[in-house]
């Protein structure tokens, strides 16, 4: 079955350390999304890409990027971590109005 | 620019009970509406959508919602709740169709009392 993976599912690394975030999907979706889950602020806009080559900021876009470089993955990329950027982060993508969501990674910034 | 408001950050109910989770939105342009659940652990699964057609949507699991324009609600139902649909619901919006990314509520957890 096609379906969106995440790796790694948990990951505790250092403030200042970059850290790269995996997104697959093997639904050949053009548009691709990153989001962040945070305690009493939902689910907030990371990037988003609508193919390969095309990356856009989202709402909470500082301290991070993305590449498209296939249509099957968006990596993201913190560049120097932060302890503000422990959260859970879910990658999308999206057919037909329709967002189908990873199963998360989980980050904790010491 | 759209925005959600989900009334109550914790709903509990009995089991066997109505189910009924608010949300409204705000948007300059016709929305889309989404309701999502996110079971423990998991990422989240779509319930139900509107999309501009009819305006009583059906979704998984026995749950509606109804798009009142005149309200800016999109407030999800379910007629009997059950043990198992315990976990976090969240309303999402999007300003049309399109490939943008979705607005979303802080999330409203559901408990279900036996």
């Amino acid at each position: 079955d096609a379906e969106i993976t995440q790796s790694p599912r948990h990951k505790i690394t250092e403030t200042g350390r970059q850290v790269t975030l995996a997104c697959h999907q093997t639904w050949n979706h053009n548009n691709m999304f990153w989001y962040r889950q945070d305690l009493g602020h939902g689910l907030r806009l990371i990037h988003y890409s609508y193919g390969v080559q095309d990356t856009n900021k989202g709402e909470v876009s500082d301290g991070y990027s993305v590449s498209r470089s296939n249509t099957e993955d968006l990596p993201l990329t913190l560049e120097s971590a932060a302890s503000s950027q422990t959260s859970v982060y879910f990658c999308a993508s999206s057919v037909a109005d329709t967002q189908y969501f990873g199963p998360g990674t989980r980050l904790t910034v010491l | 620019a759209q925005s959600v408001t989900q009334l109550g950050s914790h709903v509990s109910v009995s089991e066997g009970a109505l189910v009924l989770l608010r949300c409204n939105y705000s948007s300059s342009v016709p929305p889309y509406l989404f309701w999502y659940v996110q079971y423990p652990n998991q990422g989240l699964q779509l319930l139900l959508k509107y999309t501009s057609a009819a305006t009583l949507v059906k979704g998984i699991n026995g749950f509606e919602a109804e798009f009142k324009k005149s309200e800016t609600s999109f407030h999800l139902t379910k007629p009997s709740a059950h043990m198992s649909d315990a976990a976090e619901y969240f309303c999402a919006v999007r300003a049309g169709g399109g490939a943008d990314g979705l607005t979303f509520g802080k999330g409203t957890h559901l408990i279900i009392q036996p």
